[in-house]
This record gives structure tokens, C-alpha cells and sequence, in this order.
């Protein structure tokens, strides 16, 4: 079947700029989690939901970024007045149930300028 | 606190020598899950194995092991036979509530032809 989707796979923005990126996860799964990879490093969590909640937005690094999964099946993760120190990866996952795999897609690159 | 150490940041291997990669995680948890994903140069992460923290028993999956020793907290990948396709950055995750992974900052190894 259908893995995980992102779109778009590429973002340049401006500095102070907002963006929107989507995650399509597979169908199915309840859980999904959004991460961001900077170059060199492994993938810091960000958020994670359950079905449509928020159940944990620990990682989110501050209050510019936000993200939502209304429907419980595609996420948009928001973030507003962006910074160059933004640019990364943003990678989605899905899992079948929390305690599951969880299968990630291609990622979204962000670049800030 | 959750951690996952990758010591090796980069390993060079001629094709058909046997490479391990090290992964050494930190929990206090008892329960918990490990988890190996490569990710080549396309990006994209792909899930390889998950562990969890009461099946101690080693893994062969055709080139691939795996060797879980909780005495001392590791999770080491063994690739025999290695091949040009094998060259990625592999990432070594803990998860201990399926909340978020704690992922390392990978290994990146590139197998010479």
C-alpha cells in the first residue's frame, strides 16, 4: 500500500515568512509524529498525535511553530515568522497504534534564507 | 532521560567485508523498544528492526544482524558481506513510551566497490 506522503518535498522562504507542510501518513495508522533533521544529525521529535489530539507537543521548540491534525489522517505543521535557523528536514511518521513501527516519509526541505 | 550514542560517525568498508555498526542507549525504563533505519542518499528513513526491551534473542535477516545485549545497554547492527547498495547513514533509535523516538546521530558508511 501507500506509504507516508510530504508535501511540498521542497520549501525556500523568506525570513519572517510563514509555511505549511503536509503529511499524508498511512491510511490506517492513528499515530503520527512530526521530527526535524538538520544536516549531520538524527531526527529531534517534535510533536506527536494520537487520532485528532495533540498528545504530546514537547518538542516543539517554541510557539512559532504549531501543528494540526483535524480530521485525524493528514497533519499540517505551521510555523509562522520563520527564521533561517529553521531550515532542516521535516520528517513525518505514522505508526498503527502508538506502541507500533513507525514508518517515515520523504521529508519536506525547508530552506530559510 | 533517554539517549542513543552512535560513536562511529563515519566507517569505510571494500565491498564484501563484514562491518558492525555500535549503538549504545541509555533508560531507566524496562520497558522500551529499539529500532535500527537507514536512511540512503535519497533521505528517505527506512525501517530495518525493532527490538523490544524482553527479547534479548540476536536477529539474522540474509546479510543483516542484529545483537541486543541489555547487560551492556547495546544494539549492534552487523552487515556480512557488505555491498555498494548498503552505503547510507544508519540511525539506531530508542522509544520508551511510543511517544517520540530518541534517535542517534547516526552512522554514515560507505562501502567501496
Amino acid at each position: 500500500g501507500a506509504g507516508v506522503s510530504q508535501t511540498p518535498s521542497n520549501k525556500v522562504t523568506e525570513k519572517g515568512k510563514y509555511v505549511e507542510l503536509r503529511c499524508d501518513p498511512i491510511s490506517g495508522h492513528t499515530a503520527l509524529y512530526w521530527y526535524r533533521q538538520s544536516l549531520g544529525q538524527g531526527p529531534e521529535f517534535l510533536i506527536y498525535f494520537q487520532g485528532t489530539g495533540a498528545a504530546d507537543d514537547s518538542g516543539l521548540p517554541n510557539d512559532r511553530f504549531f501543528a494540526v491534525r483535524p480530521e485525524g489522517s493528514v497533519s499540517t505543521l505551521k510555523i509562522q515568522r520563520t527564521e533561517r535557523g529553521d531550515s532542516a528536514v521535516y520528517l513525518c511518521a505514522s505508526s498503527e497504534t502508538r506502541e507500533d513501527t513507525q514508518y517515515f516519509g520523504p521529508g519536506t526541505r525547508l530552506t530559510v534564507l | 532521560a533517554q539517549k542513543v550514542t552512535q560513536a562511529q560517525t563515519e566507517i569505510s568498508v571494500v565491498e564484501k567485508e563484514d562491518v558492525t555498526l555500535d549503538c549504545v542507549y541509555e533508560t531507566r525504563d524496562t520497558t522500551y523498544y529499539l529500532f535500527w533505519y537507514k536512511q540512503p542518499p535519497s533521505g528517505e528513513l527506512v525501517f530495518l528492526i525493532r527490538r523490544n526491551s524482553f527479547d534479548e534473542q540476536n536477529e539474522i535477516s540474509g546479510r543483516y544482524s542484529w545483537n541486543f545485549q541489555k547487560s551492556t545497554s547495546s544494539f549492534n547492527f552487523t552487515i556480512t558481506a557488505s555491498q555498494v547498495v548498503d552505503s547510507a547513514v544508519y540511525f539506531c533509535a530508542l522509544s520508551v513510551t511510543g511517544n517520540q523516538f530518541y534517535f542517534g546521530t547516526g552512522t554514515s558508511l560507505t562501502v567501496i566497490p
